[in-house]
């Protein structure tokens, strides 16, 4: 079975604040994706990156950054110079390696972490 | 190239009526996801499917819902009866064939459609 836990459910920020969304997981599989998804208020869901299990190497893009410790089996999401565009809810999701006996290929995803950001 | 197109956008039921959602993937994806998302909630996993084959429909309540991806035209999730307990916005996702073996490349991404809102009155 997989879990993502999201245990932030609301942030609420100052515009140009950093901001940190976390993530946690539990799988039993040895082979495993890891997802973060951003809803705007219009509702459809935008892929901001994916991460496999074999590379713990933080990322970096633009004015997001991502950390992933396999250790603490933690995915977590930064935002830099926060703006009001990035107002949202924020989800982690995680899904096994295909073919690997890890189960269904659905995405398991957290509830969500809902991001205001405060001109 | 157009994304994975989902109709309708919104659709209002009463109790006891059938809803039908349907989802046209990717050109060139065999492979549909449905995903629902209850209020307040992350969404779950409904079932997969490859063309006129359903692959794992472990996330599907036991009743009144099902889904089919025929060979032909766009994959449906059907829920008949509808309760106000089934509004939610429903989320189908697509892939493109899934490839065996190559550890690292086997992963095929799946691409969200917009949703589709469905509200029992």
């Amino acid at each position: 079975a997989q879990k993502v836990t999201q245990a932030q459910t609301e942030i609420s920020v100052v515009e140009k604040e950093d901001v940190t969304l976390d993530c946690v997981y539990e799988t039993r599989d040895t082979t495993y994706y890891l997802f973060w998804y951003k809803q705007p208020p219009s509702g459809e869901l935008v892929f901001l990156i994916r991460r496999n299990s074999f590379d713990e190497q933080n990322e970096i893009s633009g004015r997001y950054s991502w950390n992933f410790q396999k250790s603490t089996s933690s995915f977590n999401f930064t935002i830099t110079a926060s703006q009001v565009v990035d107002s949202a809810v924020y989800f982690c999701a995680l899904t096994p390696l295909p073919y690997s006996g890890g189960g269904a290929d659905g995405l398991t995803f957290g509830k969500g972490t809902h991001l205001i950001i405060q001109p | 190239n157009a994304g994975v197109m989902q109709n309708p956008r919104h659709l209002v039921r009463r109790r006891g009526q059938e809803a039908r959602l349907r989802c046209s993937p990717m050109k060139g994806h065999s492979h549909v996801y449905w995903y629902r998302q209850l209020p307040e909630e992350g969404l779950k996993f409904m079932v997969y499917l490859q063309k006129e084959n359903i692959i794992d429909e472990s996330g599907m309540p036991k009743e009144r819902f099902s889904a089919e991806f025929p060979k032909e035209g766009p994959s449906i999730l059907r829920i008949q009866q509808v309760v106000r307990g089934d509004s939610a916005a429903y989320f189908c996702a697509s892939s493109p064939f899934q490839l065996a073996g190559g550890l690292l490349s086997s992963y095929n991404e799946q691409f969200f459609g917009p949703g589709t809102r469905l509200t029992v009155l």
